[in-house]
């Protein structure tokens, strides 16, 4: 299986500020032929199903502030808040769906400090 | 845009079935070419994903399940379904249906308890 691994697992930061969570997985999720990676970012409230924010690792989904970006290759990636909003406090995971058993990191807790 | 809803008994006995079933609407499961997932999450820790239906009808399961999983689909209902068989505490979670390779959609999820 290709684990995923998230840090930190949480992190509070200030309104307006900017908040960087990283992904690393145990084997490359590259697609030489498709020159992509097979890696997608989720925001998961309480209550509700996650929400999809980012896929082939930095593609953002429709409707998604562009505060929200993803970036990396390979085997490390990182989605950024460039500036966190009241609404952002969530967890989020990251997915691997490169190779099944398709994987998520353990979830990032991001609050307000 | 694709919407999705779980459903099927909040409870279930150790030892026995859990069952669950996804119906679709806004899209066909059996047009295009789509994963149906299934995914869980325990009480206080993470997602796991289940295994998927393929448009094409095969399969894919997570193999930390150990063989107890099937998923099928009824193309005429436009449903797709979970079924867990031996189920014990540890299956104990909220079970979400999703499509796609990265997830674009889900139901709003379906809680499923272990108990006698």
């Amino acid at each position: 299986d290709i684990e995923m691994t998230q840090s930190p697992d949480s992190l509070a930061v200030s309104l307006g500020e900017r908040a960087t969570i990283h992904c690393k997985s145990s084997q490359s999720v590259l697609s030489n032929s498709a020159n992509k990676s097979y890696l997608a970012w989720y925001q998961h409230k309480p209550g509700q199903p996650p929400n999809l924010l980012i896929y082939w690792a930095s593609t953002r989904e429709s409707g998604v502030p562009d505060r929200f970006s993803g970036s990396g290759s390979g085997t490390d990636f990182t989605l950024t808040i460039s500036s966190l909003q009241a609404e952002d406090v969530a967890l989020y995971y990251c997915h691997q769906y490169y190779r099944t058993p398709w994987t998520f990191g353990q979830g990032t807790k991001v609050e307000i400090k | 845009q694709v919407q999705l809803q779980e459903s099927g008994p909040g409870l279930v006995k150790p030892s026995q079935t859990l069952a669950l079933t996804c119906t679709v609407s806004g899209g066909s499961i059996s047009s295009g070419s789509h994963y149906w997932n299934w995914i869980r999450q325990p009480a206080g820790r993470g997602l796991e994903w289940i295994g998927h239906f393929y448009t094409s009808g095969s399969t894919s399961y997570n193999p930390s399940l150990k063989g107890r999983v099937t998923m099928s689909a009824d193309t005429s209902k436009n449903q797709f379904s979970l079924r867990l068989t031996s189920v014990t505490a540890a299956d104990t979670a909220v079970y979400y249906c999703a499509v796609g390779a990265f997830f674009d959609a889900w139901g709003r999820g379906a809680l499923v308890t272990v108990s006698s």
